[in-house]
């Protein structure tokens, strides 16, 4: 089955710091949505990106679906952007969605 | 709106006994999830359903069943629960076509002694 890779697995930053996530999955896919799940463990929809580039506020997300991958960037991180990234990928010819590994980010201030 | 909500947010359970897990929305999605995150994982596709009536078998079906008998419901049992099925378990639901974006319930924290 399709495998759905995150990195890097955990991430620790300052206050202040930027990052790029990276979601790679090994086939063709429908559609791709980036997560954040908070530390209450809610999950929070960030984008839904099945290719191209979006931004909203201090994140921004680019799905190169062709080389099968999608990139998360968080600017100015603050510490309420700790948690859980998800990138989950709609299997394409089907309706179910697998979720990747997850990078676990720490915000420090 | 609500969005989408489940009912319990906790239950502890001892092992063989059953229940129910309801999840509810009202943004009249045709496409509905269950899913279960282990800790320190992702989360993984228990059972879906396309519409009201229909289910289907995600990843890790065993142990599970589900019924879709209204558009706005979508419920998961556990005939005879297992500690391995203690886990949080999250309902999400889509509208379908080309965009099928998933909204996500709060979750339930079950655990099975």
């Amino acid at each position: 089955g399709i495998q759905v890779e995150q990195s890097p697995p955990d991430l620790i930053l300052q206050e202040g710091a930027n990052s790029t996530l990276r979601c790679n999955f090994s086939d063709s896919v429908n559609n791709l949505q980036w997560f954040h799940q908070n530390p209450w463990g809610q999950l929070i929809n960030l984008f839904y990106i099945p290719s191209g580039t979006k931004q909203n506020g201090r994140l921004s997300a680019t799905t190169v679906a062709t080389e099968r991958y999608s990139l998360l960037y968080i600017s100015s991180s603050q510490t309420t952007d700790s948690g859980v990234y998800f990138c989950a990928v709609e299997l394409r010819g089907t309706y179910k969605y697998i979720f990747g590994t997850g990078t676990r980010l720490k915000v420090l201030a | 709106n609500a969005g989408v909500t489940q009912t319990p947010k906790f239950r502890v359970l001892k092992t063989g006994q059953s229940m129910t897990l309801l999840c509810a929305q009202d943004m009249n999605h045709e496409y509905m999830y269950w899913y279960r995150q282990d800790p320190g994982m992702g989360l993984r596709l228990i059972h879906y359903s396309v519409g009201e009536g229909t289910t289907a078998k995600g990843e890790v079906p065993d142990g599970y069943n589900v019924s879709r008998l209204k558009k706005q419901n979508f419920l998961l049992g556990l005939e005879s629960a297992a500690p391995s099925q203690t886990s949080v378990y999250f309902c999400a639901s889509s509208y379908p076509g080309g965009y099928n974006e998933q909204f996500f319930g709060p979750g339930t924290r079950l655990t099975v002694l």
